[in-house]
């Protein structure tokens, strides 16, 4: 079961182009995470929001967290060839618990 | 930081024969480890929830007589996937959560091919 709907599932960009990625769920999550991943490897975490309405930015990269807890964005400022890649958000029911993903975005960004 | 490595990285196998994948926790105690798996260009979809010490809780639509999990100790757990068909043909990743809080630390994947 997709908990997560995760939009857009594909994105192709011009380098300095600005884009949002979306995660929503009807069920409320304790905490949510961002991953990229690269083919043929595993998914390496970027962020980690547990708290309703929290926005943390790493770099270029700015990631908010719902009131509800339900929904979150990922907002990449100024894309570079580098970000390409897939960008996968995941919640858990609590700590501890599995992550369930969403379907994920495919990002590529040409220079 | 919490690292566990996932062996092999590839494996190529004929159909009919079984294949086992292995991820240890190697600075830390794994109670509990998740696998998941995912096909081409998809999401990670999770299998199964192995605890250490007792039965792995399968999730709905995965073969639990397939996909033998075992998680003898703190620091491996194992699953094999028996009578390989190509179908079965996918990237396997395990995970485990670390601490109390919601940190998760992933294996490097294993690239399964049947044919």
């Amino acid at each position: 079961t997709q908990l997560l709907e995760q939009s857009p599932q594909f994105l192709s960009i011009q380098e300095g182009e600005n884009l949002t990625v979306y995660c929503n769920s009807s069920s409320v999550f304790s905490s949510l995470q961002w991953y990229r991943q690269e083919p043929g490897e595993g998914p390496v975490l970027l962020v980690t929001v547990v708290t309703g309405g929290e926005v943390k930015k790493l770099k270029r990269l700015t990631f908010q967290f719902g009131d509800a807890r339900k929904d979150s964005s990922l907002h990449i400022t100024a894309a570079q060839p580098g970000d390409t890649g897939l960008y996968l958000c995941a919640g858990a029911r609590n700590s501890g618990y599995a992550l369930n993903f969403g379907k994920g975005t495919s990002l590529l960004v040409t220079p | 930081g919490a690292v566990v490595s996932q062996h092999p990285s590839w494996v190529i196998c004929k159909s009919g024969t079984s294949v086992k994948i292995e991820c240890r926790s190697l600075d830390f105690q794994a109670t509990t480890m998740f696998w998941y798996r995912q096909f081409p260009k998809q999401s990670l979809m999770l299998m199964a929830t192995s605890n250490e010490g007792s039965k792995a809780t399968y999730e709905q639509g995965v073969e639990k007589d397939k996909f033998l999990i075992n998680h003898a100790s703190l620091t491996l757990s194992t699953l094999t996937v028996t009578s390989a068909h190509p179908e079965d043909s996918s990237f396997y990743i395990c995970s485990a959560s670390v601490g109390n809080g919601y940190g998760y630390t992933f294996g490097s994947g294993t690239r399964l091919t049947v044919v």
